[in-house]
């Protein structure tokens, strides 16, 4: 089973840049998760999706962020524009069902925003 | 309050000895305690995951859980130099699926 892919791996902007990253689930895998993982600190949901709807995006900084997951399949988040307090590791993960079982994360890519 | 708490550490440990981490969370109606292990620099990888009260055992990995005391702990019996990580605590909140994790723990086994 292919794990969740995630690109780029790493990216550095300058403030007030834009920036995207993009996923891609385990296949079959219904939920979709976008996490923020600040140095030091564990990592913090910025929005879920279950197939092509969001259910939670109460942690998404709304104003210069945004994601989207066209077909219930991949999924691309957004920053635009960027802040120096968003660098940090954008991690995919996704889950199949309702029982949570368990997310299975991509490797992330690692925002350097200077 | 947070969601998830955790002892930030470092816990060092002996190779060999019982590594011992504790969680506890504040939602009361979370069902589902999950422990994510992250070496530096690479994403959480899932170790043991525990619904019901008591123990759970996997390998040299035991998952505690104590919902009345709104306490999940794990213990890495034998413990390695390679199981030198950051051990994340998460928990199912808001009555759905999704994660709140902890800030995690730093362990550190030594030769």
């Amino acid at each position: 089973e292919a794990g969740v892919a995630q690109s780029p791996r790493y990216k550095i902007i300058e403030k007030r840049q834009s920036v995207a990253f993009w996923c891609n689930p385990i296949s079959g895998h219904a939920t979709l998760y976008w996490y923020q993982q600040i140095l030091g600190q564990g990592p913090k949901l910025l929005i879920q999706f279950q197939n092509n709807g969001v259910v939670d995006d109460s942690q998404l900084p709304k104003d210069r962020f945004s994601a989207e997951r066209l077909k219930g399949v991949d999924s691309t988040l957004k920053i635009q524009p960027a802040k120096l307090e968003d660098s940090a590791v954008y991690l995919c993960a996704s889950s199949f069902g309702d029982r949570n079982y368990g997310y299975t994360f991509g490797s992330g890519t690692r925002l350097t925003v200077v | 309050q947070k969601e998830v708490e955790q002892n930030s550490g470092p816990l060092s440990v002996p190779e060999g000895a019982i590594a011992s981490l504790n969680c506890t969370y504040s939602d009361r109606g979370s069902q589902s305690f999950f422990w994510y292990r992250q070496y530096s620099g690479k994403s959480p990888e899932l170790i043991m995951f525990i619904y019901s009260n008591g123990d759970k055992e996997d390998g040299r990995f035991t998952a505690q859980l104590n919902k009345a005391s709104q306490y999940v702990s794990l213990l890495i019996r034998d413990s390695q130099p390679s199981d030198s990580a950051t051990y994340l605590c998460a928990v199912t909140t808001g009555g759905g699926n999704k994660l709140t994790f902890g800030t995690g723990t730093q362990l550190k086994v030594e030769l």
